[in-house]
């Protein structure tokens, strides 16, 4: 099992330009969602999502769409980069409902950098 | 709105000494406190986590001991190793609201040789 994968590692944008960052997981979770890390900050939560067609707004949702078409993937998307969107961001994955202990499983984040 | 305030911000501790890293809630609705380790260039790893039937948690080296009438909880590392060097968040959520997780803001862990 690969876990969680993200990809790009790195990437530098200029404000106003456009991009997704790709998470994938070959774990059969059900919840997925995104975070920023930001210095002093700790990890927020972006978007989340507890099933394919199912997403939803955490604590800083502003700038950013997510979609869920499948169980497998949840991209992230900057539709205008703005500097304050300049962070690392994680994905993570774990179970829902029953099953779930509540363990989230990250991936090794994407690196963003907003010129 | 900062829902899990964590203290102190870094650490450092000589080798074999004693950790211990405090956070505190607002939420008394939250019943699962679980504690992340993270590495440099590596994502967060679940270390260990408590439920509030009790008031402490063991494995290995490391300890959470929770005081729900404080609304604190607290991460001890004994014995501490270089290898421990790390950055460390807690974290609260409700099981009733599909786990989302609330950070603390972490706390840099440096163990000296």
């Amino acid at each position: 099992n690969a876990g969680v994968t993200q990809t790009p590692k790195f990437q530098v944008l200029k404000t106003g330009q456009s991009m997704t960052l790709q998470c994938a997981q070959d774990m059969n979770h059900e919840y997925m969602s995104w975070y920023r890390q930001d210095p002093g900050m700790g990890l927020r939560l972006i978007h989340y999502s507890v099933g394919a067609g199912i997403t939803d707004q955490g604590e800083v949702p502003n700038g950013y769409n997510v979609s869920r078409s499948t169980t497998e993937d949840f991209p992230l998307r900057l539709l205008s980069a703005a500097p304050s969107q300049t962070s690392v961001y994680f994905c993570a994955s774990r179970l829902e409902g029953g099953l779930s202990t509540g363990e989230l499983f990250f991936g090794e984040g994407s690196r963003l950098t907003v010129l | 709105q900062q829902q899990v305030k964590q203290s102190p911000q870094s650490l450092i501790v000589q080798k074999g000494g004693i950790s211990i890293i405090n956070c505190a809630y607002e939420n008394t609705a939250f019943d699962y406190f679980p504690w992340y380790q993270q590495f440099p260039g590596k994502g967060p790893a679940l270390l260990i986590a408590i439920r509030p039937d009790v008031s402490e948690k063991k494995e290995g080296r490391f300890t959470i001991s929770f005081n729900k009438s404080a609304k604190q909880f607290s991460l001890h590392i004994m014995d501490s190793q270089p290898g421990d060097s790390a950055t460390y968040f807690c974290a609260a959520s409700c099981s009733d609201s599909s786990y989302k997780l609330i950070f603390g803001s972490g706390t840099r862990l440096l163990v000296r040789p």
